[in-house]
């Protein structure tokens, strides 16, 4: 079955603690990204990746880290998590930028 | 920056109403892409329109891609309870347009 995955689905930390989120696709998928949704802002986007080791940064990338070492796993690393990134984050994938994006499940974020 | 608008905010209808979301976009897109996200959920992508005043139909939903390729609409005929959930658009964007800049949304509810 064509899948992202995403681990943890949910996540209460503390200010500081470094933590990684990990986003796995079995597509085969050339581009993947992840976003965090707030609520009246949507989807924005905080890394992309068009292949293998390129990564780009989104629009709001302050605070996150991201590689891509192999094709199927893009994760999202935050370095020292502060309150202001308690959020619902998303990993996505595609064949490219054109193409229909398949999202994972979510991880929802707390960051006391 | 480009920027993505979406109104309205919210919509709350009767079932078997019609329901209409607008998306406006700052710059010209080369295509843009529907997804729906059901409460709870992770977006979902609907559709993908390319060529200016396209028109695609999926059952009692309507969407269609502006002439100027910069606005876009999504509409329901006698919405369902189960078409509740959040109509995102989104399309390229940044100085490479390898970004994808969503819109806010629009929550959508049905009253049974």
């Amino acid at each position: 079955e064509a899948q992202v995955t995403q681990n943890p689905r949910y996540l209460i930390t503390v200010t500081g603690k470094k933590l990684t989120v990990t986003c796995s696709q079995n597509m085969n998928h050339e581009y993947m990204s992840w976003y965090r949704q707030d609520p009246g802002l949507g989807l924005r986007q905080i890394y992309y990746s068009m292949n293998v080791e390129v990564t780009d940064k989104g629009d709001v990338p302050e605070g996150y880290k991201v590689s891509r070492k192999e094709k199927r796993n893009f994760p999202l690393i935050l370095e020292s998590p502060s309150p202001n990134q308690t959020s619902l984050y998303f990993c996505a994938s595609s064949r490219d930028i054109f193409y229909e994006q398949y999202f994972g499940p979510g991880t929802r974020l707390t960051v006391t | 920056g480009q920027q993505v608008m979406q109104i309205p905010q919210y919509q709350h209808v009767q079932e078997g109403e019609d329901f209409t979301t607008y998306c406006n976009s700052s710059t010209t897109l080369s295509n843009i892409q529907w997804y729906k996200q059901r409460p709870g959920g992770h977006p979902v992508f609907l559709i993908q329109l390319v060529k200016s005043g396209e028109v695609k139909k999926q059952k009692r939903l309507t969407f269609q891609f502006g002439e100027a390729k910069k606005n876009s609409s999504l509409h329901i005929t006698a919405t369902q309870t189960t078409d509740v959930g959040t109509y995102f658009c989104a399309g390229p964007g940044g100085t490479s347009y390898d970004k994808v800049i969503f819109g806010p949304g629009t929550s959508l509810s049905v009253i049974p």
